[in-house]
């Protein structure tokens, strides 16, 4: 069964600090996608990150990083010098691509993000 | 680009009521809608999946008499909640993909459904 876990639900950090969500997905398939979602108060989602399960380079865009290891199904995301900006609720999700499979997205609980100034 | 657009915004009506919400896809031709539901400080649940000029598919324990979608062209996907009622309350995000299951999917602002 296709399963998306983030085990931390709130995080508060100081402005500069860095800082990483965690996100830990189960699924059989071999061809899957992960995804980051960022919700910010306003509610609406904003896409951040795809990231194929044959690609594990991790990628950095800006302050943001990705972690992305099949050896321990995860795909960490860290933000260097967060900002207050940043405060909102990250999601990770998972799409599997297997035979039958919509692409339908597995979102993790959600971590709730503050930065504090 | 890919600007998904969603209205109303926010809706506050009687028991009873049916209400419908649009979702629309801007900029690209949306193959694929989906209808989530998110609980405060709970994550996203996926309600539905339609494809344009198909019925849509619910997941379980979705009643599909209660929660109408129509997805009648490729850019414009509508969720109508039949004889609402205050449980039926929450916020209603409708996200639109292009292509296969690989693309992102886009996501509205979201409506907040009050029902008094």
């Amino acid at each position: 069964a296709q399963k998306v876990t983030q085990a931390q639900t709130e995080i508060s950090v100081v402005e500069k600090e860095d800082v990483t969500l965690d996100c830990v997905y189960e699924t059989r398939d071999t061809t899957y996608y992960l995804f980051w979602y960022k919700q910010p108060p306003s509610g609406e989602l904003v896409f951040l990150i795809r990231r194929n399960s044959f690609d594990e380079q991790n990628e950095i865009s800006g302050r943001y990083s990705w972690n992305f290891q099949k050896s321990t199904s995860s795909f960490n995301f860290t933000i260097t010098a967060s900002q207050v900006v940043d405060s909102a609720v990250y999601f990770c999700a998972l799409s599997e691509m297997g035979s039958g499979n919509t692409g339908k997205l597995i979102f993790g609980q959600g971590t709730t993000l503050q930065v504090k100034p | 680009g890919a600007v998904v657009s969603q209205h109303p915004s926010r809706v506050i009506c009687k028991s009873g009521t049916s209400v419908k919400i649009e979702c629309r896809s801007l900029d690209f031709q949306a193959t694929t809608m989906f209808w989530y539901r998110q609980f405060p400080k709970k994550s996203l649940m996926l309600m539905a999946t339609s494809n344009e000029g198909s019925k849509a598919t619910y997941e379980q324990g979705v009643e599909k008499d209660k929660f109408l979608i129509n997805h009648a062209s490729l850019t414009l996907s509508t969720l109508t909640v039949t004889s609402a009622h205050p449980e039926d309350s929450s916020f209603y995000i409708c996200s639109a993909r292009a292509g296969q299951g690989n693309q992102p999917q886009h996501f509205g602002d979201g409506t907040r459904l009050s029902i008094l």
